[in-house]
């Protein structure tokens, strides 16, 4: 079945780091992918997402491409801030199914 | 404003209790979702709700039940058939169209421990 794998975490940065968070999936036919970003204490909240293949996603600074050649959808920011410290979850949309489906999630941890 | 409003934050239980959490949403949205949250495990789906009075069985729905007589409500049952009750739970809702093409809004969750 589909599913989705990110990089297990934590990943620990300094302020202004370059983060990159691997995530890759399986899946038939076209789905759409998201990134998700859980804040401490709070319910998921939509971070980006791509549709189609060569898509890039873009939000606050994140940016994440739709690679469908190597099944990818890796997240980047150039410049991480404490404020980013969160857990992130990369997450698939079937293309016939009505639920997302959710990686393991990634803690980040930035210090200043 | 509109919004996802899980409650309560914190709920404890003696083992054998079946106990309810509530979910409720005024976006408007047709469909509700319950994911369990579990460290290192990432959110996987117990039931979800695309309308009123209809309901489906997720990846883990073992244990647990729920109703949908409003569009607004969605109620969680965590049984005491659930072997491992103890976890993070989290509501979810979006548009007809589906989280496809319409985010997923989540509610601040509620933590059950049961002992």
């Amino acid at each position: 079945g589909d599913s989705v794998t990110q990089m297990e975490g934590p990943v620990t940065l300094s302020e202004e780091a370059f983060l990159t968070i691997n995530c890759t999936y399986t899946a038939t036919g076209y789905p759409s992918l998201f990134w998700y970003v859980q804040y401490p204490g709070e319910g998921l909240q939509l971070l980006l997402k791509a549709t189609k293949a060569d898509d890039k996603g873009s939000n606050k600074g994140f940016e994440a491409t739709y690679r469908k050649e190597t099944t990818s959808f890796h997240l980047e920011k150039g410049s991480v801030q404490v404020s980013d410290s969160a857990v992130y979850f990369c997450a698939l949309g079937p293309q016939a199914g009505t639920a997302l489906i959710f990686g393991k999630g990634t803690t980040l941890s930035v210090s200043s | 404003d509109g919004g996802i409003t899980q409650s309560p934050k914190y709920l404890f239980r003696k083992e054998g209790q079946n106990v309810t959490l509530s979910c409720e949403q005024n976006l408007n949205h047709d469909a509700m979702y319950w994911y369990r949250q579990d460290p290192g495990q990432g959110l996987r789906l117990i039931y979800y709700s695309q309308i009123v009075n209809d309901f489906q069985k997720g990846d883990i729905a073992e244990g647990y039940s729920v109703s949908r007589e409003k569009k607004e409500s969605f109620p969680l049952t965590v049984t005491s058939a659930q072997k491992n009750p103890t976890a993070f739970y989290l509501c979810a809702s979006t548009h007809t169209s589906g989280p496809r093409n319409s985010p997923l809004h989540f509610g601040n969750g509620t933590r059950l421990t049961v002992t």
